[in-house]
């Protein structure tokens, strides 16, 4: 039984493209994060959605737009890909408030050449 | 604004010694969460132990355990017993309560544990 999952695991394209990372969790939280790690193992937050709702946007580009369709979803689609884009993005969930644990997906590589 | 340092980029212990992983932290809150988190090559992220600031006594989880001391602001890890399955990337995490109905954690750059035969 898989708690929080990523599609695809790997991601490989080119400048430009445009492309989406999903996430969905079956553990009934109704926060869901994104989490960016890049190349020197850098962890750091991007967006967090609790109920559909956008509650934190780390100065992300525009070009990063996240999507949550229901609360057990929160998808990542990023346009126009640069070569910085490159990195391993982590999806996460929590229950609301507090200090809830955050449990994360097995992340997604995004390989832009 | 929090930060989380983690002043040892590598360490390396033979297999049943005793490794203490450092962190330090900066914030002006009086209430917070600090963690540890292991990633192994599999890259998953997994908790190992979570200490809650209002806690004087210092969290412990089979093998693992930390020295938490909240006016040094430090919380360094220890691992007993090292297993090679210890081998992995460390990040320590501080938990900041961000208005409601989520909150973030910021991470440091992360210690990679070697456990040696």
């Amino acid at each position: 039984d898989t708690a929080v999952s990523q599609t695809p695991k790997y991601l490989v394209t080119q400048m430009g493209n445009d492309k989406s990372i999903k996430c969905e969790q079956n553990l009934g939280h109704d926060t869901m994060y994104w989490y960016k790690q890049d190349s020197k193992k850098f962890l750091k937050i991007m967006f967090s959605y609790n109920n559909k709702e956008l509650i934190i946007n780390e100065t992300v580009p525009n070009r990063f737009s996240p999507k949550s369709p229901d609360k057990a979803h929160l998808n990542l689609h990023i346009n126009s890909l640069e070569l910085g884009d490159s990195a391993v993005y982590f999806c996460a969930s929590s229950l609301a408030g507090g200090a809830a644990e955050q449990y994360f997906g097995p992340g997604t590589r995004l390989t832009v050449t | 604004a929090q930060t989380v340092t983690q002043s040892q980029p590598e360490m390396s212990v033979q297999e049943a010694e005793t490794v203490t992983l450092s962190c330090t932290y900066d914030t002006s809150e009086n209430n917070y969460y600090l963690f540890w988190y292991k990633q192994p090559p599999s890259r998953q992220m997994i908790l190992v132990i979570r200490q809650e600031a209002y806690k004087q006594q210092n969290a412990t989880e089979n093998r693992f355990s930390v020295n938490f001391q909240k006016a040094a602001k430090s919380f360094s890890l220890k691992i007993s017993d090292s297993q090679l399955g210890d081998t992995a990337m460390y990040f320590c995490a501080f938990m900041t309560y961000y208005g409601g109905a989520t909150n973030k954690l910021i991470f440091g750059t992360g210690t990679l544990l070697a456990v040696q035969p």
